[in-house]
């Protein structure tokens, strides 16, 4: 099993700064990494596949990149309506999908 | 509309069973990959099953041998059959499908999720 690890476990950001995401692979797994943000009492939403290319209708403020074993998600100017917990996720290593356990990105 | 919409839970013993469906639109469960993923209270995301276009299935550890994911392609719904259910189990239950053709994995498109409670 690929286990995922994603630091830190939570941020506290004031709305309009930068916010950077790291997330680590225990084997490298090429760019099959994804990001999805949930919100509270909500389904996961892909953001992010390919480790770099945004999914459809997500908003240019975020971005990913990495390959192999370290990722990074990162929200360019951070609104309000982007606190959330956000999982990273490996799709490599068919079937066996692993998650993050999450980083919860709280306003400051 | 594209989506996936879960339904089946609610409160059950340990040692039930349960069947969860998840019934999609705007696209076919049969062409696709087709994934459970489960999110205990205040937990991560755990991956749970996943069933491919031509039906093969797998299945995390901890529920080998207790869930069997099934699909009815005349109704267009992905089930999940839950037996000898443990409190272990007790988790929101999401049905996704499984990207394959641009992102070869990736979990598009997300039901809503169905609340699974396994207690005495």
């Amino acid at each position: 099993e690929i286990v995922m690890t994603q630091s830190p476990a939570t941020l506290s950001v004031s709305p309009g700064e930068r916010v950077t995401l790291s997330c680590r692979a225990s084997l490298g797994v090429n760019a099959h990494l994804a990001w999805y943000q949930q919100k509270p009492g909500q389904a996961p939403r892909l953001l992010i596949y390919g480790a770099s290319t945004r999914a459809t209708g997500i908003p240019a403020r975020f971005s990913g990149s990495g390959s192999g074993t370290e990722f990074t998600l990162t929200i360019s100017s951070l609104q309000s309506e982007d606190c959330a917990v956000y999982y990273c996720q490996q799709y490599n290593n068919w079937p066996w999908f692993t998650f993050g356990p999450g980083t919860k990105v709280e306003i400051k | 509309e594209v989506q996936l919409v879960e339904s089946g839970g609610g409160l059950i013993q340990p040692g039930g069973s349960l069947r969860l469906s998840c019934a999609a639109s705007g696209f076919s469960v049969s062409s696709n990959y087709m994934t459970w993923v489960r999110q205990a209270p205040g937990m991560g995301l755990e991956w749970v099953s996943v069933i491919y276009t031509g039906g093969i299935t797998y299945y995390t550890d901890s529920v080998k041998g207790r869930f069997t994911v099934s699909r009815d392609d005349s109704k267009n719904t992905l089930y999940l059959q839950m037996n000898n259910l443990r409190a272990e189990d007790t988790a929101v239950y999401f049905c996704a499908r499984v990207e394959y053709s641009i992102s070869s994995g990736a979990f598009d498109i997300w039901g809503q999720g169905t609340m699974v409670s396994v207690s005495s």
